[in-house]
């Protein structure tokens, strides 16, 4: 029963570095999420994906790629690391759009 | 534009008293409002929802939350706290236009004290 799984939980990256997070999720569902989390900004949402092969846009997208090559995992890259994006980074899914998300337990990303 | 609100960075209540988290909202159409409750190094976990029909919304682990469309606020209550539900608590709003849209408040820390 893992829900959302998100991988690694800690990372410590140098300016211009590379790396992929990966959300997994084991509840078939169509719709995930990725998010960042900054001290008293609450959650901003980075990219979604409202089933496998689809992306979207969210409000702070610049910086970040995502794939969603299966439908049960979701991939967020950063291609050059910058020290703006030291954060901790929430995966969610949900089944349908009138459903409340289900989050990962998160990644904190700290970039030097 | 879509927009959550907390007043209230931090709120202490004594074990066994009442308590208020507060929210406010602005979004144009229906408003879709959530409660999500996170503890120390964890990812937030859903509470309650309002989507439409009676005011008060009961949740899990006895909260509940009621909506006032004329103050657009969306309230988090509890009859009695508990010490474990010191946490930190999120309002959020789904966007009315792109319904994978959420906008978070910045959270409110409840301290519970015995």
């Amino acid at each position: 029963n893992a829900g959302v799984t998100q991988t690694p939980k800690f990372r410590v990256l140098k300016t211009g570095q590379s790396m992929t997070l990966l959300c997994a999720q084991d509840m078939n569902h169509e719709y995930m999420y990725w998010y960042r989390q900054d001290p008293g900004m609450g959650l901003r949402l980075i990219h979604y994906s409202v089933g496998e092969g689809t992306t979207a846009k969210g409000e702070v997208p610049d910086g970040y790629n995502v794939s969603r090559l299966k439908k049960q995992n979701f991939l967020l890259g950063l291609e050059s690391a910058a020290p703006s994006q030291t954060s901790v980074y929430f995966c969610a899914s949900r089944s349908d759009s009138r459903q409340p998300q289900h989050f990962g337990d998160g990644t904190r990303l700290s970039i030097l | 534009a879509q927009s959550v609100a907390q007043p209230e960075d931090q709120v202490n209540v004594a074990e066994g008293n009442p308590l208020t988290v507060k929210c406010t909202y602005s979004v144009s159409g229906n408003p879709y409002l959530f409660w999500y409750v996170q503890y120390p190094n964890r990812g937030l976990q859903f509470l309650l929802k309002y989507i439409t029909g009676d005011n008060l919304v009961k949740g899990s682990y006895g909260f509940e939350a009621e909506f006032n469309k004329s103050q657009t606020s969306f309230h988090l209550k509890k009859p009695s706290a508990l010490v474990s539900d010191s946490a930190l608590y999120f309002c959020a709003v789904r966007d009315a236009g792109d319904f994978n849209k959420f906008y978070f408040g910045s959270g409110t820390k409840l301290n519970v004290k015995p």
